[in-house]
């Protein structure tokens, strides 16, 4: 199975802040890599496929990058609306796997 | 527009089996490369994907679930069953059903809202 290992864990902060969630894999996954928001109580979003192309409707404020086994999630301008957890998840093979999530808080 | 919803119990019994039903629209699971997953999530815990089915049948399953997993379609119903046989109170999760897209690279686009199981006895 590839492992996908997501860091920091958590993070705290502040409105306007820039926000970088990385995400790690056990081995090449080219781009197969996609970021999912996830608010308390409803079903994951997803907002990014293809470790770089963003979802209609989803803010330019958000954006990833990456391929092999590194990849980003940047938050350009940390906005009320985006604290949340993500998810990284990769779709190179099965079985298919998610990262532990990134829970971004208030500061 | 793609919708899906998941549905079944919310309180099952250790060791009881337990049967899930996804209903969507919007697509056809008869259509090239279109495939429906089940993905489930612990009270406070990550999602962990579970299985996937695809238009041609092909079903794919967690290796760490395999034994106890089974999922079937019904196109013509557009309905995707998950079935898990002797759960355990661990499996106390939230599970979603989610379209996978059909072109590479993959995504999980579309997601259910979610059905909540408890298992206790």
């Amino acid at each position: 199975d590839i492992q996908m290992t997501q860091s920091p864990s958590s993070l705290s902060a502040s409105v306007g802040d820039r926000v970088t969630i990385t995400c790690r894999a056990s081995q090449n996954i080219d781009n197969y890599l996609n970021w999912y928001q996830q608010k308390p109580g409803t079903a994951p979003r997803l907002l990014i496929h293809a470790a770089s192309t963003s979802q209609s409707g989803v803010p330019s404020r958000f954006s990833g990058s990456g391929s092999g086994t590194d990849f980003t999630l940047i938050i350009s301008s940390l906005q009320p609306e985006d604290f949340a957890t993500y998810y990284c998840q990769q779709s190179y093979s099965m079985p298919r796997t998610f990262g532990q999530g990134t829970k971004v808080e208030i500061k | 527009q793609i919708t899906l919803k998941e549905s079944g119990p919310t309180l099952v019994k250790p060791t009881q089996t337990l049967t899930l039903t996804c209903t969507f629209s919007g697509f056809s699971l008869s259509a090239n490369g279109v495939g429906v997953g089940w993905i489930r999530q612990p009270p406070g815990k990550a999602l962990e994907w579970l299985a996937l089915i695809y238009w041609n049948d092909d079903k794919r399953y967690s290796p760490s679930l395999k034994n106890g997993l089974t999922v079937i379609k019904d196109a013509s119903k557009n309905q995707v069953v998950l079935i898990m046989t002797n759960v355990d109170p661990v499996d106390t999760a939230t599970y979603y059903c989610a379209h996978e897209t059909a072109t590479v690279p993959r995504a999980f686009h579309f997601w259910g809202q979610g059905t909540m199981v408890i298992v206790s006895s």
